[in-house]
């Protein structure tokens, strides 16, 4: 059974400051997925990663995924309270389903 | 385009009872997909279904079941409920055309079920 771990598991700062959240699997990816999800809703996809050493840029958002494709990166600059929520990784590991990572509950204060 | 739609949205079960989760997407999607998620934590795959007919386990099935007798429709059945399914259940759908291609996954709002 894969297992995917996402470090912090919470996370609790003030508007402005910069947080990096982590999601990291033994196993190879074949393609990565970060998802928000918010109070009472289920999770929106922010990003797919697919190449190794990747990175894609969401307005503040920054996503990482490693050489390797075992690991990935969320950094968020200058967070604000919109940006308060649980954040998901889910990686697929060459087949049709997606593992999901034990999740970041973040919240900014304004 | 409604997406994803689930019904209902909240449910108190006692212990032994039985239910239907409903789900119902409008976007032509063939996978479909349930899931449930502990406090605090990320999603479990309970069951999937990659078409009409075609259903398969996922993580967590014991103490569920699932049909898909066409496209659009994929209900949850919990037959003997037990605190331990006690979670918010969601279904998701998406699309896959060419071999190892996955469209993102799209989410209904979910189901609260408590079972006491």
């Amino acid at each position: 059974t894969q297992l995917l771990e996402q470090s912090p598991q919470f996370l609790s700062i003030q508007e402005g400051e910069n947080l990096t959240v982590y999601c990291n699997s033994s196993s190879v990816f074949s393609s990565l997925q970060w998802y928000r999800q918010e109070p009472g809703e289920g999770p929106v996809l922010l990003v797919t990663v697919v190449t190794g050493g990747e990175v894609k840029k969401l307005k503040r958002l920054t996503f990482q995924f490693g050489d390797a494709r075992k690991d990935s990166s969320l950094h968020i600059t200058a967070a604000q309270p919109g940006d308060t929520g649980l954040y998901l990784c889910a990686g697929r590991y060459n087949t049709d389903k997606l593992i999901f990572g034990t999740g970041t509950r973040l919240q900014v204060f304004p | 385009n409604a997406g994803v739609t689930q019904t209902p949205k909240f449910r108190i079960l006692k212990i032994g009872q039985s239910m239907t989760l409903q789900c119902t997407q409008d976007m032509n999607h063939n996978y479909m997909y349930w899931y449930r998620q502990d406090p605090g934590m990320g999603l479990k795959l309970i069951y999937y279904s990659v078409g009409a007919g075609i259903t398969d386990k996922g993580e967590v099935p014991n103490g569920y079941n699932v049909s898909r007798s066409t496209t659009e429709d994929f209900p949850l059945r919990l037959e003997l409920a037990a605190p331990s399914q006690t979670s918010v259940y969601f279904c998701a759908s998406s699309y896959s055309g060419l071999a190892g291609v996955y469209s993102e996954q799209y989410f209904g709002p979910g189901t609260r079920l408590t079972v006491t």
